[in-house]
This record gives C-alpha cells, structure tokens and sequence, in this order.
C-alpha cells in the first residue's frame, strides 16, 4: 500500500472549515484514499472514502487531486468534538491491513 | 444495528500469562481485523479474519494468534505475556463484500480492550 504524509498537527477555530492535507505521491491506480479519525480512547471512526471522484457526505468532504497524488479532507463548520487525530490511508485491501501512520491531530478551538 | 463490542473492556496481567480477548463484530459483517495501539508504535495491524480463515497478517510474533467462529465472532490470545504487550487492542469488522471494480470498503471499530501487563 502506497505511504501517506500528513502534517502532525493543526488547529481550527470552532465554525470554521477544517482541511487537512494529505499527499500520497505513490498512490496506484486501484488504491483508495480513507480518511479515519480517532477521539481520545476511543476506536477510530471512519470517515469518508474515494477513489478519483471528490466525495462528500454527513460528515465531510474529500478532493481528491486529478492527478490522485494528494486530497483534502474538508470538515465544513468544525465543533469542539471534532478534536481527534485524523488519519488518512491509502489502501487497496481495504478490509483489513490498513496502515494508519501517524496522523494529524486537529484541536478545535472556542 | 450494534456496533462492534469487545469483551472485556480492560484486563491486568502478569508477565508469563496468556490472554483472550474476544470481538462480536456488526450483525452481518464477515470480516474482522483486531489492531494494537501503543503510544510508541501507533495503531499497528495484527491480522484479519473471513469467514474463519485468516487473510492476512502483520509483523508479529507468533505468541499472538487468533480465529474466527462460524457466527464471524473472533478471538484474539496472546500467550506468554510480556511487559511490551500492554496497548489497547482493537477490533474491526466490515462487509467486505466485493463491489464492481476494485474492493471497497470501510472498518467499523469497537472500543477496544486495554491490556496491562505487569
């Protein structure tokens, strides 16, 4: 599975968009882009997922670059329980084997 | 629908000792992935079960082992604990149904159980 490279940490103030970066340069043709998050001693949540297309759900949003060498994860209007280290994953075995990295670890501030 | 449980959600151990732990994944789900998670090593894969078989596998010794029921439930044991063997352990499970094209789909994690050796 290709490497990810995320900054290790960011801050967002509470309302505003929060976009953490992501680059995976090798990424192939068939691997996805996962974004999980993880909250203070709990089990990561997933996020979003996708392939080439931008995605975008409840929760948030991914762009993913043309060329798939790097994508954005959008958290539109961040809350104070959106504090968590976020990480994205480049997989394809998808199901399991994920490599979760180091991550960012985004604090939302009042 | 449940989430994913782990039984139990904390245990303390001696060195020397073996354990088990156990993962009821979401109704449903046949695949189950258990991970640890230390603050040293990060979340780290251990291995992944479907539909009994074990698919593969992380960089671990062979002291940890695992197996999955015919109900998708799983167990993970960890014999002869040692000091180093102190994390939270994570459970996964997902569909891991193939859709058209390549395989696509998500984890669903339990709370974990946090072992401590000592």
């Amino acid at each position: 599975d290709a490497k990810t490279t995320q900054p290790p940490s960011m801050d967002c103030a509470e309302g505003r968009a929060a976009n953490l970066p992501c680059n995976h340069s090798t990424i192939s043709g068939n691997e996805y882009v996962y974004w999980y998050r993880q909250i203070h001693s709990q089990g990561p949540q997933y996020i979003i997922h996708g392939l080439k297309n931008n995605e975008t759900n409840e929760m948030a949003s991914l762009i993913i670059t043309e060329d798939r060498k790097s994508s954005t994860l959008i958290l539109p209007h961040a809350t104070l329980r959106d504090t968590a280290v976020y990480y994205c994953i480049v997989s394809l075995h998808s199901g399991y084997a994920l490599n979760f990295g180091k991550g960012t670890s985004l604090l939302v501030t009042p | 629908k449940a989430g994913v449980t782990q039984t139990p959600r904390y245990l303390i151990k001696t060195r020397g000792q073996q354990v088990t732990l156990s993962c009821s994944p979401i109704s449903g789900h046949r695949s189950v992935s258990w991970y640890q998670q230390t603050p040293g090593q990060g979340l780290q894969f251990l291995f992944e079960y479907f539909s009994e078989t074990q698919r593969n596998k992380g960089n671990f010794p062979g002291r940890f082992s695992g197996r999955q029921f015919s109900n998708s439930r799983s167990e993970m044991n960890v014999s002869t604990l040692e000091l180093g063997d102190s994390a939270l352990y994570l459970c996964a499970s997902s569909l891991a149904m193939r859709l058209a094209g390549p395989t696509s789909y998500e984890q669903y994690f339990g709370p974990g159980t946090r072992l401590t050796v000592t």
